[in-house]
């Protein structure tokens, strides 16, 4: 089954505002990974956030991690329109490979 | 610095015909190699991942192989290929521990389409 499933699915808002997209997942981890994906490109690492870490920032990126209730947000504060893409979170299964979720496809308009 | 090189970009084959797809990573030595397949519009699946030099670990049965015959040289092939296998087909790298320990640094991609 999926360890990592992000939500919502997709997201559209307006240049300037906040994006939030939420990870779940289902057995522990020792970290999790938010990645970027570009349409027809590679992904690109974001963040790594430990189990035993809560928060980290990273620019405009704030990842917070509560392991009690297996979830995981990526906020992306003052969005623009190059932050059009599809976010993925990445658990691993204590040392196993990474299952990636389904992604977010956020979109942000001029 | 590291990159990671994948190629082709694009490749459309016939269904039943062979297919190789070639993965190379420069600037580092021992990385851990993966091969990811990506539908259209969902997330990552594990196909193959090394540790070193012959050494393969299949994460789904299928009619897919993999092969390392070089420390940075990660091949992905299949004797005969199924409408199934069309995707986005990408490699990564990461260093130290093998899993998820660490960061994964992905290729560009090879979008194959099965004819």
């Amino acid at each position: 089954s999926q360890q990592g499933e992000e939500d919502p699915q997709a997201l559209s808002i307006q240049e300037g505002e906040n994006a939030t997209m939420n990870c779940s997942y289902k057995t522990s981890i020792n970290n999790l990974q938010w990645y970027r994906q570009n349409s027809g490109r590679g992904l690109v690492h974001l963040i790594l956030i430990r189990s035993n870490e809560r928060e980290k920032h990273s620019g405009r990126l704030r990842v917070t991690l509560d392991t009690s209730k297996k979830s995981s947000s990526l906020l992306i504060t003052a969005s623009r329109a190059a932050d059009t893409a599809s976010y993925f979170c990445a658990t691993d299964n204590y040392g196993q490979n990474f299952v990636f979720g389904p992604g977010t496809r956020l979109s942000v308009l001029p | 610095s590291q990159t990671i090189h994948q190629w082709p970009a694009t490749l459309v084959q016939p269904v039943g015909s062979p297919l190789s797809l070639e993965c190379t990573v420069e600037g580092t030595s021992n990385p851990n190699l993966y091969w990811y397949r990506q539908a259209a519009g969902r997330g990552l699946q594990l196909l193959f991942y090394s540790v070193g030099i012959g050494q393969i670990s299949s994460e789904v049965p299928q009619n897919l192989s993999a092969s390392r015959p070089q420390d940075r040289q990660f091949i992905l092939s299949s004797k005969k290929l199924l409408l199934s296998d069309s995707g986005f087909y990408l490699c990564a790298w990461s260093q130290g521990l093998a899993g998820a320990q660490e960061t994964q640094y992905f290729g560009p991609g090879t979008r194959l389409l099965v004819l």
